[in-house]
């Protein structure tokens, strides 16, 4: 499979605990995305990488959470001292350059906080 | 990116085509139309896209007015596995990068 896959698909945790999630994008792809889906909502855009640069950041992300790509290939999403309202469906993608629009998407990972 | 409205929810027959319908009267002339789509418990799944020329793929068919304020994706055979939300996104290409979901349109085929 040459898809986007991510790492764990699953994941409880209780309040103020750490948690990090890992994506593997498709190898040919260089720029990498990370988005947050809550229940019945459309996905939200949370921060991209082209290579191993973190170059775009929403409001959303905020000093709790991390990510990175440090050799421009994986990356984690990690969250500190989470709280119930983290919880979420936390969906990677990513894409080619020059094709930014057209995003793969990869099964994501549901994360509840209790 | 200009916003989208799209219905809420319709149902269509299985085997007949699917008419899913978009509004976007604040295009700009550089904004292309694409169309995801997120079946239950997966990630979105890019669908097609275009700027003013009708478009078609394997998938599906894009219908773009020729104002380009609003455009329609035709699933041209619909089956059961064709249930899913349909987004319909408004961006620049190469410039920005994030897609912009909204609510999207939650299809439901039935036999």
């Amino acid at each position: 499979d040459t898809g986007v896959s991510q790492d764990p698909r699953h994941k409880i945790t209780k309040r103020g605990q750490n948690v990090t999630f890992r994506c593997d994008p498709i190898s040919e792809h260089n720029r990498l995305y990370w988005y947050r889906q809550t229940l019945g909502q459309g996905p939200e855009f949370l921060t991209y990488f082209q290579n191993e640069a973190q170059l775009e950041k929403s409001r959303l992300l905020s000093d709790r959470f991390s990510a990175e790509r440090p050799k421009g290939s994986f990356s984690t999403l990690e969250i500190q001292r989470t709280e119930q309202g983290d919880s979420a469906m936390y969906l990677c993608a990513s894409s080619r350059q020059v094709q930014e629009g057209t995003q793969y998407f990869g099964p994501g990972t549901r994360l509840l906080v209790l | 990116d200009a916003k989208t409205t799209q219905p809420p929810s319709m149902d269509c027959a299985e085997g007949r085509a699917a008419n899913l319908p978009c509004n976007h009267s604040t295009i700009s002339g550089n904004e292309y139309v694409y169309w995801y789509r997120q079946i239950h418990s997966q990630g979105p799944q890019y669908i097609i896209h275009g700027l003013k020329n009708n478009e078609t793929n394997e998938m599906a068919s894009l219908i773009i007015t020729e104002d380009r304020k609003s455009s329609t994706l035709i699933l041209p055979h619909a089956t059961l596995r064709d249930t899913a939300v349909y987004y319909c996104i408004v961006r620049v290409t190469a410039a920005g990068n994030k897609l912009t979901f909204g609510g999207g349109t939650r299809v439901l085929v039935k036999p």
